[in-house]
C-alpha cells in the first residue's frame, strides 16, 4: 500500500521555465511533508517541507503548495535551472514535533532540465 | 560538507557471506538514526529505527535477524547483512537528525550492495 505517490515517473522542462512536481498521499494522519532532492549514488538532500498548518511554504526558487482537502501538495520550481536535474521525493511523516521522524517516501519524480 | 557518512560506497560479495555497513553522524551526536533501502526505480523504504543503546524497531516485512542493526554509540549505527543472497543487492540509506524535528534528517551518501 502505497501511502504517498509521485505518479509521474519523469518531467522533462526547459531552462528558466517553470517545474511543477506532485505528490498525493492517503493517510489523513501525515500532518508534515518533505521534498528532498537526489543525485544518482548519492543520499538524498533536504529541500523544502511543510506543515499541514500551512498550505504554502516558499524558499527562493522553490516553493511547496498543500492542499489537504485533496490530500495533494506540489513543488514548484521557477526559474528551471539544469543544475535542478536530478530525482525529487516527496516524504510524508505523522507526529511532527518530535513524535516521530519516520519518513514515508513516495517513487521519485526524475526531473530534466533543458538548457 | 557531509554531516552523515557511510562506508562502504560500494560492496560485492559472494552469495552467503555477510556484510558490514556503518552510518557515522559527523558532528553531531544522533540518539536515532534511520536505515533504508532503495530498488532501482522505486521510493526510499523505512527498514528499521535504530536507537542507541537500545533494540532497533523494524518495519513490518523486515527480518531482523537478516538485518543486523546494532547502535554502539551516539555517533555510529550499523547494518549487517547476513547471509546475504542476489535478492539483498540494493542501494542502502542511512539518516540521522539533528534535533527532534522531522525534516532535519541528514542522510549518507548509501552503500550499493551486490551480491553475486
Amino acid at each position: 500500500d502505497q501511502q504517498v505517490k509521485q505518479n509521474s515517473p519523469s518531467l522533462s522542462v526547459q531552462e528558466g521555465r517553470i517545474s511543477i512536481l506532485n505528490c498525493d498521499y492517503t493517510n489523513s494522519m501525515f500532518d508534515y511533508f518533505l521534498w528532498y532532492k537526489k543525485y544518482p549514488a548519492e543520499g538524498p538532500t533536504f529541500l523544502i517541507s511543510i506543515s499541514s498548518i500551512k498550505d504554502k511554504n516558499e524558499d527562493g526558487r522553490f516553493t511547496v503548495f498543500l492542499n489537504k482537502s485533496a490530500k495533494h501538495l506540489s513543488l514548484h520550481i521557477v526559474p528551471s535551472q539544469p543544475g535542478d536535474s536530478a530525482v525529487y521525493f516527496c516524504a510524508a511523516s505523522a507526529g511532527y514535533g518530535g513524535a516521530t521522524n519516520k519518513l514515508i517516501f513516495g517513487t521519485g519524480t526524475l526531473l530534466a532540465v533543458q538548457p | 560538507g557531509a554531516v552523515v557518512s557511510q562506508h562502504p560506497s560500494r560492496v560485492i560479495c559472494k552469495s552467503g557471506t555477510s556484510v558490514k555497513i556503518e552510518c557515522r553522524s559527523l558532528d553531531f551526536q544522533a540518539t536515532t538514526m534511520f536505515w533504508y533501502r532503495q530498488f532501482p526505480k522505486q521510493s526510499l523504504m523505512l527498514m528499521a529505527t535504530s536507537n542507541e543503546g537500545s533494540k532497533a524497531t523494524y518495519e513490518q516485512g523486515v527480518e531482523k535477524d537478516k538485518f543486523l542493526i546494532n547502535h554502539a554509540s551516539l555517533t555510529l549505527s550499523t547494518l549487517t547483512v547476513t547471509s546475504a543472497h542476489p535478492e539483498d543487492s540494493s542501494f542502502y540509506i542511512c539518516s540521522a537528525s539533528r534535533t527532534e524535528r522531522t525534516g532535519e534528517l541528514f542522510f549518507g551518501e548509501g552503500s550499493r550492495l551486490t551480491v553475486l
